[in-house]
């Protein structure tokens, strides 16, 4: 079965840097959240779209943005990288309409800011 | 707000032990709950889920019942083997369209 496609998988970046971080969700998903996981850390949440609206926004810097484009991919953008950017980004997509309300998580892309 | 509370680690156990790892939610309605589980260096992987009261979510021998009247949703196994070593985090949803809040995860170490 389809999955979610993160890509890169590996990133690294210097400070003050810039970096894109692209989701694929799984066909047929119209949401995608993104979840950013520091070292020993839980997943916390950062933002989500829904028919490419921004649906909800959780603890994201103004540093980064983020959109949904009309085939249902998403891209984060972080600018002016700091060293404590430095995490696992996941992207999960999800078909509220569906009959459960799982969200599928990709297999995520990590960062390194040095 | 929402929230997920679990048991802290580490926790080590021998290869066959019983283990739980204990989760309590917070929630202002009925939310979807979940275990997922994350081995070394990888991804989320959901390991079960229930989505109402007295639900019981299995997967891989690993068991959890939705149980509302204590905001509980504890996991269990009879018998952990040294390749369930991972970390564990407890999580719940709200509706379809909202996020994941996870607990702080619960690493599981077992040895042979």
């Amino acid at each position: 079965a389809a999955g979610v496609i993160q890509s890169p998988r590996h990133l690294i970046k210097e400070k003050r840097e810039t970096a894109t971080l692209k989701c694929y969700p799984i066909p047929r998903h119209d949401t995608v959240y993104w979840y950013q996981q520091g070292p020993g850390q839980d997943p916390q949440f950062l933002i989500s779209f829904y028919e490419k609206m921004q649906s909800d926004k959780g603890s994201i810097p103004d540093r980064f943005s983020a959109q949904q484009f009309s085939d249902y991919h998403s891209e984060l953008n972080m600018s002016s990288l700091e060293l404590g950017d430095s995490a696992l980004y996941f992207c999960a997509s999800s078909n509220p309409a569906g009959a459960t309300r799982e969200q599928y998580f990709g297999p995520g892309t990590r960062l390194t800011v040095t | 707000g929402d929230s997920v509370t679990q048991m802290e680690g580490p926790v080590t156990l021998s290869e066959e032990a019983f283990l739980t790892i204990n989760c309590t939610y917070t929630a202002t309605g009925y939310p979807s709950l979940f275990w997922y589980v994350q081995y070394p260096g990888e991804g989320l992987q959901l390991l079960l889920k229930a989505t109402k009261a007295d639900d019981k979510g299995s997967n891989k021998g690993f068991e959890a019942t939705y149980r509302k009247e204590t905001t509980s949703f504890h996991l269990e196994k009879g018998s952990v083997q040294v390749s369930d070593s991972a970390v564990y985090f407890c999580a719940l949803s709200e509706t379809s369209y909202d996020k994941v809040i996870f607990g702080p995860g619960t690493s599981l170490s077992v040895i042979p």
